[in-house]
C-alpha cells in the first residue's frame, strides 16, 4: 500500500516567490495534517483537515500561508510571498479517522533564498 | 501551546545496551502518547503508542512506561542495535488529532 506522497522533495526559490507544496494522502484516510519541522521549533501542526474540510488552522503562522484540500486524494500548502524564515521541512500526514495513528510522508525540504 | 519536554537531546549507547528517553507533559487533557522514529531524509514513523489507562506497553524491544500522576512517560529500547540510530520524538494528543511533539532525541548506537 502506497504511503503519503509529497512533492516536490526539495524546493529552492527566491524570497517573494510563490511556493506550492503537494500531498497525496493514503487512500481511504479521511484526516490530513500539514506540519512544519525546524531545528528551533521542532514539529509544529499547521492545519488539520477532516473529510476535506479545514477543522483547525490555528497553527498557520500568518496570512501568507494557505492550504486547500479540493478532494480526498489531494492537498496543497501554499506560501505567497515566501520569506527566508519559511525555510523548513514541511510534512503531510494522514490518518484513517481523527483518533487513529498519523502516517507521515517524507516531507518537502524548502529553502527560501 | 502546551509543551512536551523531551530529554536527553542526544544519546549514545553501546550496541546491546538499553536506550532510555524521557518525556514530560503539561496538558492533563492528553489521552494519547505516541513515539515516532525518524531517519534522515524521511518522515516520522509511528513506533509505539500508549493511552493513560495502562502504565506500560511493550512491543518487541520497545517499551513505553507511563506515570500519569507525574505526567511523565518514557521509551526504553532494549538490546539497542546500530539500526536503531535515529531521532525519536514523543508526543501528546487529545483525541490523537492535534499532536504536540517533543523536540526530539538523536540516538546513536555504536558497535
Amino acid at each position: 500500500d502506497a504511503g503519503v506522497i509529497q512533492s516536490p522533495r526539495h524546493e529552492v526559490t527566491e524570497m517573494g516567490q510563490e511556493v506550492t507544496l503537494r500531498c497525496k494522502p493514503i487512500s481511504g484516510h479521511n484526516s490530513l495534517f500539514w506540519y512544519r519541522q525546524t531545528m528551533m521549533r521542532g514539529l509544529e501542526l499547521l492545519i488539520y483537515f477532516n473529510n476535506n474540510v479545514p477543522i483547525d488552522d490555528s497553527g498557520m503562522p500568518e496570512d501568507r500561508f494557505s492550504a486547500k484540500m479540493p478532494n480526498a486524494s489531494f492537498s496543497t500548502l501554499k506560501i505567497q510571498p515566501s520569506e527566508p524564515r519559511d525555510s523548513a521541512v514541511y510534512f503531510c500526514a494522514s490518518s484513517l479517522y481523527r483518533n487513529q495513528p498519523q502516517h507521515f510522508g517524507d516531507g518537502t525540504r524548502l529553502s527560501i533564498l | 501551546q502546551q509543551q512536551v519536554k523531551q530529554s536527553p537531546q542526544s544519546l549514545i549507547v553501546q550496541k546491546g545496551g538499553i536506550s532510555i528517553i524521557n518525556c514530560a507533559y503539561e496538558n492533563t487533557a492528553f489521552d494519547y502518547f505516541p513515539w515516532y522514529q525518524q531517519f534522515p531524509g524521511k518522515g516520522p514513523a509511528l513506533l509505539i503508542a500508549i493511552r493513560p489507562d495502562v502504565s506500560e506497553k511493550k512491543e518487541g524491544r520497545f517499551t513505553i512506561s507511563f506515570n500519569k500522576s507525574a505526567k511523565q512517560f518514557s521509551l526504553h529500547i532494549m538490546d539497542s542495535q546500530p539500526g536503531d540510530s535515529a531521532t525519536y520524538f514523543c508526543a501528546g494528543g487529545a483525541g490523537s488529532y492535534q499532536l504536540t511533539f517533543g523536540k526530539g532525541t538523536k540516538l546513536s548506537v555504536i558497535p
